[in-house]
């Protein structure tokens, strides 16, 4: 069945440096690809998203770039701040009145 | 306004009690959606509702049962609660069918069976 696996956690940075959860995927068919961010006792929200190979989802700074290739969907951000510390969940939808998630990363920003 | 709002925020009862959470959405989606959330922090799907029908049941208990009395709404009442339903529960809601759209979530609501 369609999963998604991103990096284990947690991630532990420096303010300042350069952030990458690394996500891929499985999936037949044509899935839109989406990052959301779940700050600490809130619900999950929308960061990002793409809908087709080789777009490039944006928010805040980070970005992640829809590679059909690789079946990867990455997240980067050139500069950390420890407002960003949260947990970040790679995801994807195909319309079928499911949104599958993978596992959450934890990214710790030291100040 | 709160999208999508679900009370209560935090719930402690007792093994073996029923409880309800409630869950309801104003941004007029056709799809609804329960997720739980362990304590480490893995998201997973338990029921999607379209249309105030039943679309996905993720092999959850049947002490665990939803009910859509409309499009807006999607309870989720537990019968015989046990140690291992501590959990945050999640509910959600986005267009139906639709693939690029996204997921809007509630704040979530802590339970914890003691």
């Amino acid at each position: 069945g369609d999963s998604v696996t991103q990096m284990e956690g947690p991630v532990t940075l420096s303010e300042e440096a350069f952030l990458t959860i690394n996500c891929t995927y499985t999936a037949t068919g044509y899935p839109s690809l989406f990052w959301y961010v779940q700050y600490p006792g809130e619900g999950l929200q929308l960061l990002l998203k793409a809908t087709k190979a080789d777009d490039k989802g944006s928010n805040k700074g980070f970005e992640a770039t829809y590679r059909k290739e690789t079946t990867s969907f990455h997240l980067e951000k050139g500069s950390v701040q420890v407002s960003d510390s949260a947990v970040y969940f790679c995801a994807l939808s195909k319309g079928d009145d499911k949104i599958i998630f993978g596992k959450g990363t934890r990214l710790h920003i030291l100040p | 306004d709160t999208a999508v709002s679900q009370t209560p925020k935090y719930l402690v009862t007792q093994m073996g009690n029923d409880k309800s959470i409630k869950c309801e959405q104003n941004l007029g989606h056709d799809t609804m959606y329960w997720y739980k959330q362990d304590s480490k922090k893995f998201l997973k799907i338990m029921f999607s509702y379209n249309n105030k029908e039943l679309i996905i049941n993720e092999t959850v208990p049947n002490r665990f049962s939803p009910k859509s009395p409309d499009k807006a709404h999607l309870n989720l009442h537990i019968n015989s609660l046990e140690l291992g339903d501590s959990a945050v529960y999640f509910c959600a809601s986005s267009l139906a069918g639709i693939t690029n759209t996204e997921a809007f979530f509630g704040q979530g609501t802590r339970l914890t069976v003691v």
